[in-house]
Formats: structure tokens, sequence, C-alpha cells
């Protein structure tokens, strides 16, 4: 059974862009969350989507958006990149809330 | 909000010693799990816990629920080299918001 899968790995972007991470769940997952590490700030919930509906979200601003295919794969986007959006953006796919959360390798975002 | 709490922040072992860590919580959690991540990758689950009082292994780990549901200990037992990494738990209780809330984490160096 293929494990959460993330992409890109890398990405290298400037301030001002937008950038457009993807994610696909284990299959049979319904629920997608995502989530930033940052060395200082640790693992931070950015947003849960679960049957297409976002049903959770972090203290995130509206620059970071997410949403929720059919084939539970998610797409999460950041709007006019900061510099301090630089992390490693993880996704995380589990059965169903109260299950175990299976990550993927994550994307590692640079905003120069 | 619900907060988990590890300390240290770091630990320092010798090969072939035991090692624990635990996480406390201020409110009481129905799902506890705890979560290993080396440098550059996701975070990969060790051991999910379910009940109070649970006692559960995987290898060399071992991990317990806490009585009261507030804590959770993960102990490493004959440490090896590759046992180094950052140790995550992290806790979820049933409800309209939902969540799986994560600790900042133990990073364990292990010296040969």
């Amino acid at each position: 059974k293929a494990g959460v899968t993330q992409t890109p790995r890398y990405l290298i972007k400037t301030r001002g862009q937008q950038v457009t991470l993807s994610c696909s769940p284990i299959s049979g997952h319904r629920s997608v969350s995502w989530y930033q590490q940052t060395p200082g700030q640790g693992l931070q919930f950015l947003f849960e989507y679960f049957s297409e509906t976002q049903r959770n979200k972090g203290n995130f601003p509206g620059r970071f958006s997410g949403r929720q295919f059919s084939n539970s794969r998610s797409e999460m986007n950041v709007s006019t990149l900061e510099l301090g959006d630089s992390a490693l953006y993880l996704c995380a796919s589990s059965s169903d809330r109260d299950t175990e959360a299976f990550f993927g390798q994550g994307t590692r975002l640079t905003v120069v | 909000g619900q907060q988990l709490n590890q300390s240290p922040q770091s630990m320092f072992i010798q090969e072939g010693e035991d090692v624990s860590m635990n996480c406390t919580s201020s409110s009481i959690f129905n799902t506890w799990l705890w979560y290993k991540q080396d440098p550059g990758e996701g975070p990969v689950l060790l051991i999910a816990l379910y009940k109070a009082g649970e006692l559960t292994s995987n290898g060399r780990l071992t991990a317990q629920f806490g009585i009261t549901r507030k804590d959770s200990f993960l102990n490493i037992s004959a440490s090896i080299p590759s046992d180094v990494g950052i140790y995550f738990c992290a806790g979820s209780y049933t409800g309209a918001n939902s969540k799986l809330t994560f600790g900042k984490g133990i990073t364990l160096s292990v010296r040969p």
C-alpha cells in the first residue's frame, strides 16, 4: 500500500509569488491535514479536509488556503509569499479524525 | 486551547542506555500517538494508544496512556545510533473541533 505522497519535495520561490503544494493520501483515507514545521515553532496545524470539506482550521492568515478533490487528493496554496513562510510543509492522512495520522515526506519551501 | 508539553527539548544518552520521554496535557485525550522524525523527512508513527492505562510495545519501544488521560510516556530500551531524531507526542479528543495536537518534540542524541 503506497504511503502519503507530497510533491514537489523542494521549492524555491521569491517573495510575493504564490505556490501550490500537492498531497496524495493513502488509498482509502478521506482525511488530509496540513502542517507547517519550522525550527522555532514545531508542528503547527494549518487545516484539515474530509470528504472535500474543510472541517478544521488553524490560526494562519487567509493567504494560506487549501482544497480537497473527490479522490481525496489535496492541495494547499500560499499566496503573496513572505520570507517567514519558509518551512517544511507536511500533510498527513487518516481514515478518520480519531485514528492514526500518517505523514508524507513533506515539501521544503524556501522563500527568497 | 489544548497544549502538549514535552521536556526537555534535547536529550543526550549513551548507546545502550534506556531513555524515557514524557508528554503532558492540560486537557484529557482519548488518543495518544508517538512519532519519530528524521532530518528532512516527515514524522513516522511509532505507537498509537487508545485506552487509559494501555501499555503498548513496538520492538524496543514501549508507550503508555496515562490513567488520568492527560499524559503519556515513551520508553526506548537499549538505544542504538539510529534512534537519533526528534520524538513527538500527539493527542486528540473526539469532538466537534477534534484535531491532533502535537508537542514541540524532543531531540534525542545517542553517543556511540
